[in-house]
């Protein structure tokens, strides 16, 4: 069983519309969350950190719900773009903390 | 600001071919770690590091080898190149084991 694991979409949304991505993780020992961007053929950025309290940065909103074990990113207003893959990162405790990266979810904006 | 460089970005190899991928990062950053991206597969974690001089394993280890004798370089070394390890390899740091990390532009790599 995978440690992470994202619906690959790809999900197609218009201009302005609200879409929000769900992720879920296998392992209750994960630490920390965050949520990457990776824009075709370029690397992963960061877009956010998930907080146990929920976060928004802009129209961006990540939750994290430990009880069932996943994270979520919602994003308002969508903008050409936010076409991207956004990809989910999970942090498990170790001896040295890992990071585990689910494949991603493909997003399409079209005007 | 450069960040975390990779060198080549681009290689092709012959089965068999060793060769190594350069990583550094100028950021002061204790933790690095190599990926491998393939269609499909996600990002997979081949090695990491905290340290100068501890490496550990990832997920997908077999076939490469890496060091860290720097804090600033983590080289990964493929022994004898497989067409299995045609992939875009990225490196990444982070300031620690529990912070984002900070990837660099990838390296694409075919082995014919």
């Amino acid at each position: 069983r995978k440690e992470v694991e994202q619906d690959p979409g790809p999900f197609n949304v218009p201009e302005g519309a609200t879409v929000a991505f769900n992720c879920t993780y296998s392992n209750s020992a994960s630490q920390s969350f965050f949520w990457y961007r990776q824009d075709c053929r370029k690397e992963p950025k960061l877009l956010m950190s998930v907080y146990s309290s929920g976060n928004e940065d802009g129209r961006f909103t990540a939750q994290l719900n430990r009880a069932s074990q996943y994270i979520s990113l919602l994003i308002r207003d969508s903008k050409l773009s936010d076409s991207a893959t956004y990809l989910c990162v999970v942090i498990l405790l170790y001896n040295f903390n890992k990071f585990y990266f689910g494949s991603g979810t493909k997003l399409n904006v079209k005007p | 600001n450069a960040g975390v460089t990779q060198t080549p970005k681009f290689q092709v190899l012959k089965t068999g071919q060793s060769m190594t991928l350069q990583c550094a990062q100028d950021m002061n950053h204790e933790y690095m770690s190599w990926y491998r991206q393939d269609p499909g597969m996600g990002l997979r974690l081949i090695h990491y590091s905290v340290g100068a001089g501890i490496t550990d394993q990832g997920e997908v280890p077999n076939g490469y080898n890496v060091s860290r004798s720097t804090t600033e370089d983590f080289p990964l070394r493929l022994l004898s190149a497989a067409p299995s390890q045609t992939s875009v390899y990225f490196c990444a740091s982070s300031m620690k084991d529990n912070q984002p990390q900070h990837f660099g532009d990838g390296t694409r790599l075919s082995i014919l």
